[in-house]
């Protein structure tokens, strides 16, 4: 069975500062894996997926990830932080060939003050 | 394009009743949706999922007789939650995957479910 840890429930930086947001999974092999944002009430909107290639993934808003097989750790960063990255922000895996069926980590809320 | 809409966004129904909620692909045929569930403060936990033409597939602890899923067509899955309780009070979001592309299943804007 996958697992998806995210470190940290919350976590707060100042507008400007680097971002990073802690995922590791456990998986017998390595899995597909994902980061979605959440704002408040709203659905899920994928910022960048690993799926094979380059461990260095690129995504939208500035984000970017990497793969760590040897660390079975996929964690998410940004440069610098923006007011409009507040939101909710979840690392996600799914098995390989079986796209679309999710298993999540518990969410990190990144707080951005000014 | 990979619009997935879901309706409606909020809902508040009486205890006892049934409410239907709809996932809708907008602009690609599904053959496969997913419907999760997503507590207050909580991580989203997948329901169950849904193959156009078939019976849906109930994760361990969820159950089937109050959670019906039907996908019907390529485009459309409702998910009704039958006899709702305030235990039920939730946020539902359903995920579609598309045909022809083998890649992520693309999120609705997910639906609050509260019940008084």
């Amino acid at each position: 069975a996958q697992s998806v840890t995210q470190l940290g429930s919350h976590v707060s930086v100042s507008e400007g500062a680097l971002v990073l947001l802690r995922c590791n999974y456990s998986s017998s092999v390595p899995p597909y894996l994902f980061w979605y944002v959440q704002y408040p009430n709203q659905g899920l909107q994928l910022l960048l997926k690993y799926t094979t290639g380059a461990t260095l993934v690129k995504g939208i808003n500035g984000f970017e990830a990497e793969f760590k097989k040897s660390e079975t750790s996929f964690h998410l960063t940004k440069p610098s932080a923006h007011m409009s990255d507040a939101a909710e922000y979840f690392c996600a895996v799914s098995e390989r060939g079986s796209y679309g069926k999710l298993t999540f980590g518990q969410g990190t809320i990144l707080t951005v003050h000014p | 394009g990979a619009v997935v809409s879901q309706h409606p966004s909020r809902v508040i129904c009486k205890s006892g009743t049934s409410v239907k909620i709809e996932c809708r692909s907008l602009d690609f045929q599904a053959t496969t949706m997913f419907w999760y569930r997503q507590f207050p403060k909580q991580s989203l936990m997948l329901m169950a999922t849904s193959n156009e033409g078939s019976k849906a597939t109930y994760e361990q602890g969820v159950e089937k007789d109050k959670f019906l899923i039907n996908h019907a067509s390529l485009t459309l899955s409702t998910l009704t939650v039958t006899s709702a309780h305030p235990e039920d009070s939730s946020f539902y979001i359903c995920s579609a995957k598309e045909v022809r592309m083998n890649t992520e299943a693309f999120f609705g804007q997910g639906t609050r479910l509260t019940v008084v």
